[in-house]
């Protein structure tokens, strides 16, 4: 079965460090996002890309993050400069394209555990 | 932001018996509600959805069921299995949105 891969699958970094994580969504999919769940917390939309752009972002995704599709596979997270409060999961997830009103099915990979220190 | 709710955090249910998860939201403009699974170390899982033109949708031993009116969703699963013990989030979209909003999440364990 398709699958989303991420990794890494733990980074530890000191604040202030640039990260990036990295995805592979499912070939076909054209819908591109990724959410974060901090420890305790629910699962938070940060932003989603369609067509080489933003689609929609939350007021989480602030200038410290970009998305990037650099390669027509990869999907990456860049947070500029990490805070202590980045410490999170975060997921990627992909979706079909498909009508807009539809079922919007998310494809969620296992995550990049991010720990800033 | 308290737009998706599941007010109970955890839910312990015995093997063969009817487990339902429940969850509520206050955005009426709401449209479709889906289901995932999660266990650990893994990303959520889709389990199913249901669209707000409906108020039942069912898939093998799993059901969703819609109540507009109230704001209201619930999960079904009969019969329990211990496979199903894992956190089941309720997520909601908005018409021609992209994001998902999604509940605390509730932790189910299936007990043998």
């Amino acid at each position: 079965e398709p699958e989303v891969t991420q990794t890494p699958s733990h980074q530890v970094t000191q604040m202030g460090q640039e990260v990036i994580l990295r995805c592979v969504p499912i070939s076909n999919h054209l819908y591109f996002y990724w959410y974060r769940q901090i420890l305790g917390q629910k699962v938070e939309f940060l932003v989603s890309f369609y067509n080489n752009e933003i689609s929609e972002k939350s007021e989480i995704f602030d200038d410290q993050f970009s998305v990037e599709r650099p390669d027509g596979s990869n999907f990456t997270l860049k947070i500029r400069s990490t805070k202590l409060e980045d410490s999170a999961m975060y997921f990627c997830a992909s979706s079909e394209p498909g009508e807009s009103s539809g079922a919007n099915v998310l494809t969620f990979g296992a995550g990049s555990r991010l720990t800033v220190l | 932001d308290q737009q998706v709710k599941q007010n109970s955090p955890s839910l312990s249910v015995q093997e063969g018996r009817i487990s339902i998860l429940n969850c509520d939201y206050t955005n009426s403009m709401f449209d479709y509600f889906l289901w995932y699974k999660k266990y650990p170390a893994e990303g959520p899982t889709f389990l199913i959805s249901i669209s707000s033109i409906k108020d039942k949708n069912e898939d093998g031993r799993f059901t969703v069921f819609l109540n507009k009116s109230a704001k209201h969703l619930s999960l079904h699963i009969v019969p329990s299995q211990p496979g199903d013990s894992a956190v089941y989030f309720c997520a909601a979209r908005r018409n021609q949105a992209q994001k998902l909003v999604f509940g605390q999440g509730t932790r189910l364990t299936i007990n043998p």
